[in-house]
């Protein structure tokens, strides 16, 4: 069964400190894995998106790692804001259907 | 800057009534997507099209929900009747197709009491 799961399900940071929230993905075939962003009350926002031959993307201060042999996913934070308290969702594109992860819910504090 | 619109934001409405949603995507973009989020189930598909023709409809229950796309501006999904179990947030993302960058709604915020 085409499945992605995220961990943890929750995070709690103080500010300036890094992050690691986890992918693992069931999903063949693959197409391509997304990281999402999404503040409370808002629509998701696009982080980055890797294909399978790619390993690593960066965007600011958010780095997502792919490792398609063991089918994970990282998305590394670093130097923490308390603007990034939100939800990331990973997501993967199977063929044509995009299968979604449930979120990390992440709280940054001061 | 362009960006996909929806309205109303909020809706509360009771059980059994007609619900309409309505998004204009971002001009250009030919493929319209239809999701609902829950706290329980995270983000669901319910529905999509390119260049208006419905493509996935797989998603939705088709025995009470409809989505169209009267004219390239415009997608419209309806609840017909509604019920408690629709309470969600519905949004609407456009973009070039299904392995390409989608741009994402505000959403509407649906109670059915």
């Amino acid at each position: 069964k085409n499945q992605v799961e995220q961990s943890p399900q929750s995070l709690i940071i103080l500010e300036g400190k890094n992050c690691t929230l986890q992918c693992n993905y069931t999903v063949s075939p693959f197409s391509n894995l997304r990281w999402y962003k999404q503040d409370t009350g808002r629509g998701p926002v696009s982080l980055t998106i890797m294909t399978f031959s790619e390993n690593t993307k960066s965007n600011g201060r958010y780095t997502a790692t792919l490792d398609a042999d063991t089918k994970q996913s990282s998305l590394h934070i670093t130097a923490s804001q308390l603007s990034d308290s939100a939800s990331y969702i990973c997501v993967t594109l199977n063929t044509d259907k995009l299968i979604f992860g449930t979120g990390t819910r992440l709280q940054v504090f001061p | 800057d362009a960006r996909v619109t929806q309205t109303p934001r909020d809706k509360v409405t009771e059980m059994g009534q007609e619900v309409t949603m309505r998004c204009q995507p971002i001009l250009g973009h030919n493929t319209v997507f239809w999701y609902r989020q829950t706290m329980m189930q995270g983000l669901e598909l319910l529905a999509y099209f390119r260049n208006r023709a419905p493509l996935d409809d797989s998603g939705m229950p088709k025995d009470r929900f409809s989505a169209e796309m009267p004219d390239a501006t415009l997608a419209t999904l309806k609840i017909q009747p509604s019920e408690p179990r629709d309470s969600a947030v519905y949004f609407c993302a456009s973009g070039f197709g299904e392995g390409y960058e989608q741009y994402f709604g505000p959403g509407t915020r649906l109670t059915v009491t």
